[in-house]
């Protein structure tokens, strides 16, 4: 089964406006870390936000937010205030605890239009 | 400080050769992993390296092997090469192996592999 679900190949965005990407995981795990990247052309990972399993407050980091509904198993990045440079692929990733091995989704190409 | 570094930043290989692939950590990370991402999919893991052993192993085939130096940079060798390995094979590092919960990976640029 997939652990990493992405299911937006590609999103446009208008300059300005917010823009949410849909991410959902499969885990038994009960401690877990989510966590979502970008990836310009230039092909280096960008760390942008995580999310603990047990964290009680969705994360929050500048433009970027993380909306966390652990019943439905979806962790959400949501981009605020969309800029020309978001133009890149994002994914989400989820983390077992005590393993350094990353599940990635197969990424959302965003589009950010002037 | 130095980001990870991989080299080289592309390669051109025929079906059948091998390929070695290199990468150095950022300066104090013992933990080098390797991912391999397919043109138009997320990154697969590899290969994982703690002070020079294997700690852990994707599902992918024995022609894939890999090593860590004593000054913690990692090699990925890749043996009789097929189309299917055409990629961007990323390296991270961390500090260990059994990071916090909250430690994400650091990624360097890739090197883009091709095989003709």
């Amino acid at each position: 089964a997939q652990k990493i679900t992405q299911t937006q190949p590609g999103m446009f965005v208008q300059e300005k406006e917010a823009v949410t990407l849909d991410c959902t995981y499969d885990t038994s795990d009960p401690s877990y870390g989510l966590f979502w990247y970008k990836q310009p052309s230039s092909g280096e990972m960008i760390f942008l936000i995580y999310q603990g399993s047990y964290d009680q407050q969705n994360a929050t980091e500048g433009r970027y937010s993380l909306n966390f509904q652990k019943a439905r198993k979806s962790a959400n990045l949501v981009i605020s205030a969309s800029q020309l440079g978001d133009s890149a692929m994002y994914f989400c990733a989820m983390r077992e605890v005590n393993f350094n091995k990353f599940y990635f989704g197969s990424g959302t190409k965003l589009n950010v239009k002037p | 400080d130095a980001g990870v570094t991989q080299s080289p930043t592309h390669l051109i290989k025929t079906r059948g050769q091998q390929v070695t692939l290199r990468c150095s950590p950022i300066s104090g990370h013992k933990s080098v992993s390797w991912y391999q991402q397919v043109l138009g999919q997320g990154p697969q893991f590899i290969f994982q390296y703690y002070e020079k052993e294997e700690r852990g192993r994707g599902n992918f085939p024995d022609r894939f092997s890999a090593r860590q130096f004593p000054n913690y940079s990692s090699e990925l060798n890749v043996n009789a090469l097929l189309l299917g390995d055409s990629a961007l094979y990323l390296c991270a590092s961390s500090p260990q192996t059994n990071l916090p919960a909250n430690e994400k990976l650091f990624f360097g640029s890739g090197t883009q592999l091709s095989v003709l």
